[in-house]
């Protein structure tokens, strides 16, 4: 099944710290999106890009940084990671452009910052 | 005003019962709407999507539309504790530069008790 994956699934680090999440699908989507989930504070959008060559910046972008190695990889970078960046990351692919965007969700990454 | 609005819940309805989940956006402009669902600790799963006034159905699940009112909601018939779940309503809004961006409530919580 064409699908969104995600790695690491779970991962603790430590204040200061540079990391790395990683998203890959096999939908053939061009469009794709980094989102934190926090409790009660619901979905925010950190970046999105609509093609290899297309990066922009979402709601909450400052202290992240993304890169899209190909049309199927879109990573999101902590620099110097906080522990206010504990949170429940997801990836999300976009089939089309325009006013549909539906997207679909990859299983999410949990990222404790301590 | 926030651009996305849902009651966070929980909704409590007995099994087989019809839940209602409601959700009114700020943006006029809004051409498409969607309804995910949330288990906990799980990625959204989107189950319905629509585009005109009026409703949808799929199954157990009616998605109704009025852009007038700019409220969309999801009924969900002969409600099941598997149904128990966050629904995330979500608006597709015009972000310039040709550019749309989803916008996510922050969630009603159900709970189908057996």
């Amino acid at each position: 099944d064409a699908d969104v994956t995600q790695t690491p699934r779970n991962r603790i680090t430590k204040t200061g710290k540079r990391i790395m999440l990683e998203c890959s699908q096999t939908k053939g989507h061009d469009r794709m999106y980094w989102y934190r989930q926090d409790p009660g504070l619901g979905l925010r959008l950190i970046y999105y890009s609509f093609d290899v060559k297309d990066i922009n910046k979402g709601e909450i972008s400052d202290g992240y940084s993304v890169s899209r190695q190909a049309q199927a990889k879109f990573s999101l970078s902590l620099e110097s990671a906080i522990p206010n960046q504990t949170a429940l990351y997801f990836c999300a692919t976009s089939p089309v452009a325009g006013s549909d965007n539906e997207q679909f969700f990859g299983p999410g990454t949990r990222l404790t910052v301590l | 005003q926030k651009e996305v609005e849902q009651n966070s819940g929980p909704l409590s309805v007995p099994e087989g019962a019809i839940a209602s989940l409601n959700c009114t956006y700020s943006d006029r402009g809004s051409q498409s709407f969607f309804w995910y669902r949330q288990y906990s600790g799980k990625s959204p799963e989107l189950i319905m999507s629509i585009y005109s006034n009026g409703d949808k159905e799929d199954g157990r699940f009616t998605a109704q539309l009025n852009k007038a009112s700019q409220y969309v909601s999801l009924l969900i018939r002969d409600s099941q504790p598997s149904d128990s779940a966050t629904y995330l309503c979500a608006v597709n809004r015009y972000s310039g530069a040709g550019s749309y961006q989803l916008t996510f409530g922050k969630g009603t919580k159900l709970s189908v008790i057996p």
